[in-house]
C-alpha cells in the first residue's frame, strides 16, 4: 500500500485566484495521477505525472489551467489557475504501485470557489 | 479501457454477504479487473484485482466468469462500515483508471 497526504485538506477561494495542492507519498513511486471529483459525480482523471517527464493531460484538461509539477519521486503539486465556481470539486492525487499497478489515493482536497 | 456496467445501487443486511456484479463484455485479453470503493468524503480505497482466476484477500473475494465478461465482488460479512460506492474498473495494467458511476452499497442493520 501507500500512505499519501494532501495539503490543504480544504480551502475556500475567490474567483480569479489560483490554488496549489500538494501531494506527498511515503515512499518513491514512478506514476502519480491527479483526479477531480465534482459534487455528486464520479472521479475524472486530469493528468498523469511521472517524474522526469512532462505531465500528460486528459481530454478537456490543459496545462495552462492545471499546471503540474513532479520534482521528485515522492512529491507532486497541482495548481488550479484562474479559478471559477465550476472548479469547485474534490481534487485527489493517487499513485500506482504493486504487482499490477493498483492505485492508492490521497484523502483529497475539497475546493470551493466563490 | 473496456467499459463496465454496474447497478446504480444495492442494499444488503448487516452480517450477510454482499454480492456486487459488474459487466465488462468488451474486456481484452490483457485487461485486469480492479475494484475500489469510496466511503463518503474519503479517497477511493483499493480492494482487489484479478485477471481470470478467482481471487481472495482479507477484504473481499473476486469471482470472474470463465469468459471474463463479468465479475462479482463478494464482501462475505457486510458491516455498516462497508456502506460506500463500489467501482469496478477494467484496465490493461497501465496504472491510471477510468472510473464509472459505480454501485452505491447500503448496508442496513
Amino acid at each position: 500500500s501507500a500512505v499519501i497526504s494532501q495539503k490543504p485538506s480544504r480551502d475556500i477561494c475567490q474567483r480569479g485566484t489560483s490554488l496549489t495542492i500538494q501531494c506527498q507519498v511515503d515512499s518513491q513511486v514512478t506514476m502519480m495521477f491527479w483526479y477531480r471529483q465534482q459534487p455528486g459525480q464520479s472521479l475524472t482523471l486530469i493528468a498523469t505525472a511521472n517524474q522526469g517527464s512532462e505531465a500528460t493531460y486528459e481530454s478537456g484538461f490543459v496545462i495552462d489551467k492545471f499546471p503540474i509539477s513532479r520534482p521528485n519521486l515522492t512529491f507532486s503539486t497541482l495548481t488550479v489557475s484562474n479559478m471559477s465556481p465550476e472548479d469547485s470539486s474534490i481534487y485527489l492525487c493517487s499513485v500506482a504501485r504493486g504487482n499490477r499497478y493498483e492505485q492508492y489515493f490521497g484523502p483529497g482536497t475539497r475546493l470551493t470557489v466563490t | 479501457d473496456a467499459k463496465t456496467t454496474q447497478p446504480p445501487s444495492m442494499d444488503c443486511a448487516e452480517g450477510r454477504a454482499a454480492n456486487l456484479p459488474c459487466n465488462h463484455s468488451t474486456i481484452s485479453g490483457n485487461e485486469y479487473v480492479y475494484w475500489y470503493r469510496q466511503i463518503h468524503s474519503q479517497g477511493p480505497q483499493y480492494i482487489i484485482h484479478g485477471l481470470k482466476n478467482n481471487e481472495t484477500n482479507e477484504m473481499a473475494s473476486l469471482i470472474i466468469t470463465e469468459d471474463r465478461k463479468s465479475s462479482t465482488l463478494i464482501l462475505p460479512h457486510a458491516t455498516l462500515r462497508d456502506t460506500a460506492v463500489y467501482y469496478c474498473i477494467v484496465s490493461p495494467n497501465a496504472g491510471k483508471s477510468t472510473f464509472g458511476d459505480g454501485t452505491t452499497l447500503t448496508v442496513k442493520p
